[in-house]
C-alpha cells in the first residue's frame, strides 16, 4: 500500500451531515479512484480520475461527489450521509491511466465510516 | 474483463507452500491476470501480476498455464501473517477498475 495515503481512518457521522474522505498519494499516479467495500461484499468502484481536472463515475456514485485538482490528491465527499453509506472506503491509485492492465494498483488502508 | 473462478477456501500448513488456483477460460490476449490479498478489512495489497510468462517477486509465483484459462499463486512458505482472502483478477487494456470477486480464503494453520 505504499504512497496512497487516506484520512480520517474512522468517521461517525449522522444522517444528513457532510463530510469528504481525503486521498493523497506520492507517487505521480495518473489514476486515482475510490471503491466501497459493504460487509462481506466485494469492492466496487465508486468514481475514478485519469488525470488533473477528470473524473468519471464508477459503479455505485450517487451520494458522492469528486474532484481532482491536482495530481496528488483525490478527495470523496459525502453530501448528505445516509446510512445506507456506513461502509468502508478505499482509495487507488495507478501510474497510468490510459493503460491501467499491466501497471500495479496500489491502495490506500481505508476509510471506516459509520452514518447513524 | 474476463470472469475468473476461485475456490471459496483453501487450508494450508504453516511453512509449507499455499497454491490458489484461479480459472480464467474465457481471458483475451491482451489481458492481464493479477493477485491481490486483504487482510482483515484492510486495503487490498498487490501481489504479483502477469500476462503470459510466469512471474516472481519477493512475495510469491504466479505460474500462468499456457493456453492462458488458468493460473496459480504460490506462496512458498507460508506463515501464520498470509491468512487473508485473495483474489484473481484479470484486466483489460480499456478496463478503468479492478473487478474484484469472492476470492479465495486462505488460512494458514500452525
Amino acid at each position: 500500500n505504499a504512497g496512497v495515503t487516506q484520512t480520517p481512518k474512522f468517521q461517525v457521522l449522522k444522517t444528513g451531515q457532510s463530510m469528504t474522505l481525503q486521498c493523497a498519494q506520492d507517487m505521480n499516479h495518473e489514476y486515482m479512484s475510490w471503491y466501497r467495500q459493504d460487509p462481506g461484499m466485494g469492492l466496487r468502484l465508486i468514481h475514478y480520475s485519469v488525470g488533473a481536472g477528470i473524473t468519471d463515475q464508477g459503479e455505485v456514485p450517487n451520494g458522492y461527489n469528486v474532484s481532482r485538482s491536482t495530481t496528488e490528491d483525490f478527495p470523496l465527499r459525502l453530501l448528505s450521509a445516509a446510512p445506507s453509506q456506513t461502509s468502508v472506503y478505499f482509495c487507488a491509485s495507478s501510474y497510468r491511466a490510459t493503460r491501467l492492465s499491466g501497471n500495479t494498483i496500489y491502495f490506500g488502508e481505508g476509510s471506516w465510516l459509520t452514518v447513524v | 474483463d474476463a470472469k475468473t473462478t476461485q475456490p471459496p477456501s483453501m487450508d494450508c500448513a504453516e511453512g509449507r507452500a499455499a497454491n490458489l488456483p484461479c480459472n480464467h477460460s474465457t481471458i483475451s490476449g491482451n489481458e492481464y491476470v493479477y493477485w491481490y490479498r486483504q487482510i482483515h478489512s484492510q486495503g487490498p495489497q498487490y501481489i504479483i501480476h502477469g500476462l503470459k510468462n510466469n512471474e516472481t517477486n519477493e512475495m510469491a509465483s504466479l505460474i500462468i498455464t499456457e493456453d492462458r484459462k488458468s493460473s496459480t499463486l504460490i506462496l512458498p512458505h507460508a506463515t501464520l501473517r498470509d491468512t487473508a482472502v485473495y483474489y484473481c483478477i484479470v484486466l483489460s487494456g480499456s478496463a478503468r477498475q479492478l473487478t474484484f470477486g469472492s476470492g479465495t480464503q486462505l488460512t494458514v494453520l500452525p
